[in-house]
């Protein structure tokens, strides 16, 4: 049981390049999210999903886009990489949508952009 | 509107003193409350969390959070603090029905030997 993998570890890129951060869970988890971490500010939700073929945006949704396609998959995509989106970024899972469930993290993908 | 303060941003405590970590909360009902750790390069962790009934809940690794309706808190402590202790530690609001799920802005720990 690997829990919620993410791919990769660390990545740089240039301003303008695309990249998708991959996120797995193999707990068949029904809600899946994707924060980014950045100093003083803790944990912002991106966009979320309570099952496949449903997503929907969260606190900070702009110049990402994400799919689900699957139960296990919910990747994370940057079309146009700003400096901006340099950041660590958190794919997590739980069974529920309901704000009381426990959510299982990923290690994280840490992104510089120049 | 939802929100958690963490009032602290860092801690140093010597190994083997109490620790407490604090957290505010703002929530119309009854929040469901959890507290993180996250260890340097790593994911998050559940400590613990209190959804209902005893306001005193016990975690993983030797914490403890109270519960305090009057104060809107949700303190985190442990007795006695080990030099894996530290790391950064994150308190969290959830709203039921919701994929509404609020994280502190977090505060780090430093133990000394």
């Amino acid at each position: 049981n690997a829990g919620v993998t993410q791919t990769p570890k660390f990545q740089v890129l240039k301003t303008g390049q695309s990249m998708t951060l991959q996120c797995a869970q193999d707990m068949n988890h029904e809600y899946m999210s994707w924060y980014r971490q950045d100093p003083g500010m803790g944990l912002r939700l991106i966009h979320y999903s309570v099952g496949a073929g449903i997503t929907d945006q969260g606190e900070v949704p702009n110049g990402y886009n994400v799919s689900r396609s699957t139960t296990e998959d919910f990747p994370l995509r940057l079309l146009s990489a700003a400096p901006s989106q340099t950041s660590v970024y958190f794919c997590a899972s739980s069974y529920s949508q309901r704000g009381g469930s426990e959510q299982f993290f990923g290690p994280g993908t840490r992104l510089t952009v120049l | 509107a939802q929100s958690v303060t963490q009032p602290d941003i860092h801690i140093t405590v010597s190994e083997g003193a109490s620790l407490e970590l604090r957290c505010n909360y703002s929530y119309g009902a009854t929040p469901y409350l959890f507290w993180y750790v996250q260890s340097p390069g790593q994911g998050l962790q559940l400590l613990l969390k209190y959804f209902s009934g005893d306001t005193l809940v016990q975690g993983i690794k030797g914490f403890e959070a109270e519960f305090k309706r009057s104060q809107s808190s949700f303190n985190l402590r442990k007795p006695s603090v080990h030099w894996s202790d530290a790391a950064e530690y994150f308190c969290a609001v959830g709203a039921s029905g919701t994929y509404k799920y609020i994280f502190g802005t977090g505060t780090r720990l430093k133990v000394l030997a």
